[in-house]
């Protein structure tokens, strides 16, 4: 199985401040790596798909990039509604079998 | 409009099987390319995908579940049901039912509420 691996656990940042959070594929996984939202007690939202594609209504302020086993989403100017957990998700389609990262936690520092 | 809504118990007991339905409304799955998942989420844990059915009733498992794991649908209801036997206090998690976007490979898009299931005697 294809293990995803975030970093970090937990991110502390202010309203303004340009955030990065990595996560790293046990193997290559090409760009097929997704980022996905979640507020306490809500379903996730997905952000971006493909590494790097935007999904539709999600604001330009985040973006993917990465290829193979490294990636990143970048928060350009941290708002006050991005405050929580992120998760990235592999769907390599050759594993058919599809895998999250253990999610990174955005707080209020 | 598309939305996706679990329902089931919301507890069970130890080596009872577990059985939830997801009623969707704003897709059919009898069209193509069309999917829906199950991901569950243990409190204050990651995400973990457990099952997929395709419009073609193709279907995908967890490896680490796929024992316990059983997909379905009926496609005149607008239903996906999952059931998993065995259940353990460990399987306690909020359970989610999902759309696959219609893109290369399986992300979701459209996400039900979640419905929490507590495993406990």
């Amino acid at each position: 199985d294809i293990q995803m691996t975030q970093s970090p656990s937990t991110l502390s940042a202010s309203v303004g401040d340009r955030v990065t959070i990595t996560c790293r594929a046990s193997q290559s996984i090409s760009s097929w790596l997704a980022w996905y939202q979640q507020k306490p007690g809500k379903a996730p939202k997905l952000l971006i798909y493909k590494a790097s594609s935007l999904e539709s209504g999600v604001p330009s302020r985040f973006s993917g990039s990465g290829s193979g086993t490294e990636f990143t989403l970048t928060i350009s100017s941290l708002q006050p509604d991005d405050f929580a957990t992120y998760y990235c998700q592999q769907y390599n389609s050759y594993s058919r079998t599809w895998t999250f990262g253990q999610g990174t936690k955005v707080e209020i520092k | 409009q598309i939305t996706l809504k679990e329902s089931g118990p919301t507890l069970v007991k130890p080596t009872q099987t577990l059985t939830l339905t997801c009623t969707f409304s704003g897709f059919s799955l009898s069209t193509s390319g069309v999917g829906v998942g199950w991901i569950r989420q243990p409190p204050g844990k990651a995400l973990e995908w457990l099952a997929l059915i395709y419009w073609d009733d193709d279907k995908r498992y967890s490896p680490s579940l796929k024992s316990r794991l059983t997909i379905t649908k009926d496609t005149s209801k607008n239903q996906v049901v999952l059931t998993m036997t065995n259940m353990d206090p460990v399987d306690t998690a909020t359970y989610y039912c999902a759309q696959r976007k219609l893109v290369a490979g399986v992300i979701f898009d459209y996400w039900g509420q979640g419905t929490l299931v507590t495993v406990s005697s």
